[in-house]
């Protein structure tokens, strides 16, 4: 799996986009861009994932860049509870297992 | 659905001591994984299992066992504990496919070997 690179903390104002960006300037072809976010002391979450085209659900935007070296996860009205370390990760579907670093601590403040 | 429960949430062992740790899901999930979580650090994955009677190595599977009789159930040994093994342990589970292979994660179970 090609390695990815976050920095290690962001803030943001209640209410505001946060926007997290993510380098995996080593990507595959067949390589997908997964997204997951851990709260304090809980297990991580799934909230994204995508391959080349953009793509959006209830909780999140994920925003791939045409040569695929680079994503940003954009939560577009950041609270409170989205406090929490969120992991960029590529890898190629089919592969069973996660590999975690150490992630972005997000931090939202009132 | 309760999702992915984790028995026990938190346990205490001296070094030496054994015990299990019991990962449940209730969704048919194929995949189940154990990983643990030192402080400030991410997950890494100690074993996994594809399907009822098999399992693989992960990243730091030294010192630990599995087991995955049931598909349900993956339980996670620890024979001789050492206080490095002290740690946050998370399971998780998945069902596998190409758009579907995303994994839901039980609460943790907390562990102190002194």
């Amino acid at each position: 799996d090609a390695k990815t690179t976050q920095p290690t903390s962001m803030d943001c104002a209640e209410g505001r986009a946060a926007n997290l960006p993510c380098n995996h300037s080593t990507i595959s072809g067949n390589e997908y861009v997964y997204w997951y976010r851990q709260i304090h002391s809980q297990g991580p979450q799934y909230i994204i994932h995508g391959l080349k085209n953009n793509e959006t659900n209830e909780m999140a935007s994920l925003i791939i860049t045409e040569d695929r070296k680079s994503s940003t996860l954009i939560l577009p009205h950041a609270t409170l509870r989205d406090t929490a370390v969120y992991y960029c990760i590529v890898r190629v579907n089919g592969y069973s297992t996660l590999t975690f670093g150490k992630g972005t601590m997000l931090l939202v403040s009132p | 659905n309760a999702g992915v429960t984790q028995t026990p949430k938190f346990r205490v062992l001296k070094t030496g001591q054994s015990m299990t740790l019991l990962c449940a899901q209730d969704m048919n999930h194929e995949y189940m994984y154990w990983y643990r979580q030192d402080p400030g650090m991410g997950l890494r994955l100690i074993h996994y299992s594809v399907g009822e009677g098999t399992t693989a190595k992960g990243e730091v599977p030294d010192g630990y066992n599995v087991s995955r009789l049931k598909k349900q159930n993956f339980l996670l040994g620890l024979e001789s504990a050492a206080p490095s093994q002290t740690s946050v342990y998370f399971c998780a589970s998945s069902y596998p496919g190409q758009f579907q292979e995303t994994q839901y994660f039980g609460p943790g179970t907390r562990l102190l070997v002194l």
